[in-house]
């Protein structure tokens, strides 16, 4: 069965990067797009940006764009993603998620457990 | 200011029928593009409800559906039960931003 198993929370101080792992299992890696959402305290869910795990192609949103880098490895199905230059509004549970690749906007059907990522001085 | 709008809040009673709406424009769901819908229960990941605006994934009760027309689509819940009660998110392409965008969610009460 698919599983997306993220690294674990981290406490980062402002102007710092964190950097959060993705590992999928269950699937061929290159099959999928992986995106990344976030949600801080209180708010909604926040689309970061996506990788094409087959060539590394990404595409971030505008409101990122400059802060944050989506990598992945292909030989052990882990992707990547840092955001640099934090700031307490970063504080967020981060989530990876998948996106079959079929032409047109599918859903994210798989998602990992979430990663909590606190900046704090 | 979420690119898509949703209601902050429904409630219902056990049993009874909710709507929530996701409004959005002509460069998302206007321009045609899939909306999706999640549950989204505290302390777990978000759980795929409703693909391409009116179909569930297997798993998923037909208490739950979705429509779309124009600029906007809905989720309809019906025989509400307490464990719908959760935060409900939809989800399209948006063309002017060429990216995902979500809805800002909706808190679900069941009464």
């Amino acid at each position: 069965q698919v599983q997306l198993v993220q690294s674990g929370a981290e406490v980062k101080k402002p102007g710092a990067s964190v950097k959060v792992s993705c590992k999928a299992s269950g699937y061929t890696f290159t099959s999928y797009y992986m995106h990344w959402v976030r949600q801080a305290p209180g708010q909604g869910l926040e689309w970061m940006g996506i990788i094409n795990p087959s060539n590394g192609d990404t595409n971030y949103a505008q409101k990122f764009q400059g802060r944050v880098t989506m990598t992945r490895d292909t030989s052990t199905s882990t992707v990547y993603m840092e955001l640099s230059s934090l700031r307490s509004e970063d504080t967020a549970v981060y989530y990876c998620a998948t996106e079959r690749i079929l032409g047109g906007y599918q859903p994210l059907d798989y998602w990992g457990q979430g990663t909590l990522v606190t900046v704090s001085s | 200011q979420s690119v898509l709008t949703q209601p902050p809040s429904v409630s219902g009673a056990p049993g009874q029928r909710v709507t929530i709406s996701c409004t959005g424009s002509s460069s998302n769901i206007g321009a045609g593009y899939d909306v999706h819908w999640y549950q989204h229960l505290p302390g777990t990941a978000p759980n795929l409800l409703i693909y391409a605006s009116s179909n569930r994934p297997s798993g998923v009760p037909d208490r739950f559906s979705g429509s779309k027309s124009g600029t906007s689509a809905s989720l309809a819940i019906t025989g509400l039960q307490a464990e719908d009660e959760a935060d409900y998110y939809c989800q399209s392409y948006d063309s002017s931003l060429s990216g995902w965008v979500f809805g800002g969610g909706t808190k679900l009460t069941v009464l």
